[in-house]
Parts: structure tokens; C-alpha cells; sequence
């Protein structure tokens, strides 16, 4: 069976300043596309990042970046220069690379992050 | 290019009633996924459909629940004799392909119908 985990059901950060949120997952895939999406408060599911699994150079889009462990099957999203509009709540998922169904994405509990200014 | 609309926003139905769910696709895709969000959860895959095929139905409930994906209109997912228990958010996506390690194309999301069931 494949999950995901996210252990931090809460989490703030002030305005500007830098916050890593965490997600560890398990499948025996040896491929596999992992992603943070961000729901904010209009519950429209936003893909913020992507990573391939079998790249092993960390992904990053503007101030989003990920630490992929993948021997540790790690997958944290850093969030630099934290603004208002990133408070939402993030989950991080899992979809295996070569399945007939790689529209079944197994999503994390969900981490809600507040940015205080 | 509309995104994927789901509507209503909010349905409110009382117990044994039944509940009717649409979604449309953004232009151009045939491959559509519902999930359903419980309170305090994450998604969790229900359905994938083509247009007119079930393709993918491990995550549906084995009984009251249904889908469909016609040729011509809107995916519609389909709850008789509501309980409290399916009060939750239910997400619908859609791709233009279907996703493999060719085109890994993305997934879209709407923002979801909310059922409260009374």
C-alpha cells in the first residue's frame, strides 16, 4: 500500500520569513511523480510543485523549492519570503509513475499554514 | 479557456435523499477523477472515467454511489439515500491525456462541491 504523511497539522511563519513543511511517504514504486498542493480558503486544490522521483536535482518554482530524500523517502517544501496569500492549507501526494492510473493521487492529511504579518 | 467548473457549490440534502454532483472538464480533456474530502483530511480517490468508460472505481463506495461520463455533457456523480456520514467535499479533475511518463500531463482541480447532509 502507498501513503503519505504529513505530521504537522499547524504551522505559522511571520510575513517574509522562511517555513519547511514536512511530508515522508512509502511505496515500492521505484517511480513515481510527487507534489505540494496549496487549498486556500476557496478550496481550489493549486499545484504548487512537482518532482519527479527518479530526478535527482530538487525542483523549485520561484520561492517554492523541495528537499527530495528519496532514500529516506522524504519530501519537504520550503517556502521562502513567506507572503499573506500563501496562509492554506498544503498537502503533499504521491502518484506512481507507470500505473494505468496515474490520475489516483494519494494525498497527506494536510498541513495549514497561517503567515502573520 | 474556462477551468473545471463543478457545481452546485454547496448542495444541502437531507438523509435519504439523493444527491447529484457535476462536473465539467476543461475544453479539450476527456479524463476525469473525482475525490471526496473528508473534514480535517486529505483527498481520497474515488473514480476515473474516459468518456463513456469507468476505467479506474477502487475508491468508490461499493454501494449507493455511482459515475458516469457521458459523451456529451457534464461528469455527474451520483449519491442515493444520502447519510450524514457522506457530508464532505468532493473534488473533480480532469487531464487532456491520460497521464504517463510521455506527456505527464497535469492534473486540473475545480473548487469542489460541499454536501452537508441533514
Amino acid at each position: 500500500a502507498q501513503t503519505v504523511t504529513q505530521s504537522q497539522p499547524e504551522m505559522s511563519v511571520q510575513e517574509a520569513e522562511t517555513v519547511t513543511l514536512s511530508c515522508t511517504y512509502d511505496t515500492s514504486e521505484n517511480n513515481y511523480y510527487l507534489f505540494w498542493y496549496k487549498q486556500p480558503p476557496s478550496r481550489q486544490m493549486i499545484l504548487v510543485i512537482r518532482q519527479e522521483a527518479y530526478k535527482q536535482q530538487n525542483a523549485t518554482e520561484n520561492r517554492f523549492s523541495v528537499n527530495f530524500q528519496k532514500a529516506a523517502k522524504s519530501f519537504s517544501l520550503k517556502i521562502s519570503d513567506s507572503q499573506l496569500g500563501d496562509t492554506a492549507m498544503y498537502f503533499c501526494a504521491l502518484t506512481p509513475h507507470g500505473s494505468s492510473n496515474t490520475g489516483k493521487l494519494i494525498f497527506g492529511q494536510g498541513t495549514t499554514l497561517q503567515v502573520k504579518p | 479557456n474556462a477551468g473545471v467548473m463543478q457545481n452546485p457549490r454547496h448542495l444541502v440534502r437531507r438523509r435519504g435523499q439523493e444527491a447529484r454532483l457535476r462536473c465539467s472538464p476543461m475544453k479539450g480533456h476527456s479524463h476525469v477523477y473525482w475525490y471526496r474530502q473528508l473534514p480535517e483530511e486529505g483527498l481520497k480517490f474515488m473514480v476515473y472515467l474516459q468518456k463513456e468508460n469507468i476505467i479506474d472505481e477502487s475508491g468508490m463506495p461499493k454501494e449507493r454511489f455511482s459515475a458516469e461520463f457521458p459523451k456529451e455533457g457534464p461528469s455527474i456523480l451520483r449519491i442515493q439515500q444520502v447519510v450524514r456520514g457522506d457530508s464532505a467535499a468532493y473534488f473533480c479533475a480532469s487531464s487532456r491525456l491520460h497521464r504517463d511518463r510521455v506527456t505527464n500531463e497535469k492534473l486540473f482541480f475545480g473548487s469542489g462541491t460541499q454536501l452537508s447532509v441533514l
